[in-house]
């Protein structure tokens, strides 16, 4: 079965340090997010992108974070510099399309900022 | 911003159905009822979606009332693996998750 996956799965970065975040979409899928969950918290929507644009972002993707789909399979998170409070697990998905359909998940990366 | 509600847990013994309630009052026509769970810290796991008709598929059915404020997920056996935060989710594109019902079931 077609899965997304994450890697790597778990990241420790010092703060004010840059971290990428990599994921790969299910092949066929068109439309790419980023979620955090930041620890007994629930899932939070960061970002969409679709051809090559960011369709939708929410008030937390500020300045900081970028994404970017650099070749035709993979799909990334940037933060430039990281904060003690980016530490949370971070969720890639991707979907074949925007509406009535389900967005399959990867099983993560868990960032530590120290 | 989520716009369902949800109760904060749920028990269910082993092997019984497991039922999940969520209102959604202020669904609109073209919005869809999706259903996702969380194991631990996994990603969500898609389970079913619907619109207005009952959905039914190899992990659960997804009943969606009449006048669609409301709909209930079904586990018809409950196992220990389906122990898990279930989210209720309704929008017309993008994923935005509650705070979701906390299922477990017990032995």
């Amino acid at each position: 079965e077609p899965e997304v996956t994450q890697t790597p799965s778990h990241q420790v970065t010092q703060m004010g340090q840059e971290v990428i975040l990599r994921c790969v979409p299910i092949s066929n899928h068109l439309y790419f997010y980023w979620y955090r969950q930041i620890l007994g918290q629930k899932v939070e929507f960061l970002v969409s992108f679709y051809n090559n644009e960011i369709s939708e972002k929410s008030e937390i993707f500020d300045d900081q974070f970028s994404v970017e789909r650099p070749d035709g399979s993979n799909f990334t998170l940037k933060i430039r510099s990281t904060k003690l409070e980016d530490s949370a697990m971070y969720f890639c998905a991707s979907s074949i399309r925007a509406t009535n359909t389900e967005a399959f998940f990867g099983q993560g990366t868990r960032l530590t900022v120290v | 911003d989520a716009k369902t509600t949800q109760p904060p847990s749920m028990d269910c013994a082993e092997g019984r159905a497991a039922n999940l309630p969520c209102n959604h009052s202020t669904i609109s026509g073209n919005e869809y009822v999706y259903w996702y769970r969380q194991i631990h810290s996994q990603g969500p796991q898609y389970i079913i979606h619907g619109l207005k008709n009952n959905e039914t598929n190899e992990m659960a059915s997804l009943i969606i009332t009449e006048d669609r404020k409301s709909s209930t997920l079904i586990l018809p056996h409950a196992t220990l693996r389906d122990t898990a935060v279930y989210y209720c989710i309704v929008l017309p594109n993008q994923f935005y998750f509650g705070t979701g019902t906390s299922l477990t079931v017990i032995p």
